[in-house]
């Protein structure tokens, strides 16, 4: 089946610091990945919709200026927290779709590990 | 102190025992379900999908219902062993590329 990884898995830092997390579609091209954000014993909630080559779409609510969304290759998207406050500690969690299907239903989204964020 | 905030639902069953969770969508247009399971500190794992054109679709040991009329999906694990317990969502794709998770329901399965 197809794989995502993230980096890193965790990340501890200082407030006011900025915070890069990678995902990574391992063994297939993702020309879209998924951004969410999951708080301790809630849901995912999507954050923003990552398109290769393209502006990042962002859902209501969330600061396109405070995450930063860049998919620069068809295998990897990065999510930066800018200026991160303690509000930001989170579970990042990442997906994306396998277009051509190889790897199972072409709707699919493969899930990464997640990355937890604590800031101080 | 009181806690503030949503907690997930629960649901306990012995080992052997039949599980059903139930999920309610929300948008009528959404035309691709999937269930996910998800560990402690980890990423959803996909456990099964069922397009809006099916009411039932069969994996191993796992079963899911949907019902359009009033947007409600239901996974049904056969035979719950420990190793099933784990937060369980159904994500709905209202359109294009974006799923939507709904609230999630904690399985413990008691030995």
């Amino acid at each position: 089946g197809a794989v995502v990884s993230q980096h890193p898995s965790w990340v501890i830092c200082k407030s006011g610091t900025s915070v890069k997390i990678e995902c990574r579609s391992l063994d297939f091209q993702a020309t879209t990945m998924f951004w969410y954000r999951q708080f301790p014993k809630q849901s995912l909630m999507l954050m923003a919709t990552s398109n290769e080559g393209s502006k990042a779409t962002y859902e209501q609510g969330v600061e396109k200026d405070k995450f930063l969304i860049n998919h620069a290759s068809l295998t990897l998207s990065t999510l930066t927290v800018t200026s991160a406050h303690p509000e930001d500690s989170s579970f990042y969690i990442c997906s994306a779709r396998d277009p051509s299907g190889l790897a199972g239903a072409w709707e699919t989204q493969y899930f990464g590990p997640g990355t937890r964020l604590l800031v101080l | 102190g009181e806690s503030v905030g949503l907690h997930l639902p629960t649901l306990s069953v012995q080992e052997g025992d039949n599980s059903i969770i139930n999920c309610a969508y929300s948008n009528s247009a959404s035309d691709y379900f999937i269930w996910y399971k998800q560990e402690s500190g980890k990423g959803p794992q996909f456990i099964i999908d069922i397009r809006s054109n099916m009411d039932k679709r069969q994996g191993q040991r796992v079963t899911v219902l949907l019902n359009k009329t009033v947007k409600h999906l239901s996974l049904q694990i056969a035979a719950t062993q420990p190793g099933d317990s784990a937060v369980y969502f159904c994500a709905e794709n209202r359109s294009g590329n974006q799923f939507y998770f709904g609230t999630g329901t904690s399985l413990t399965v008691i030995p």
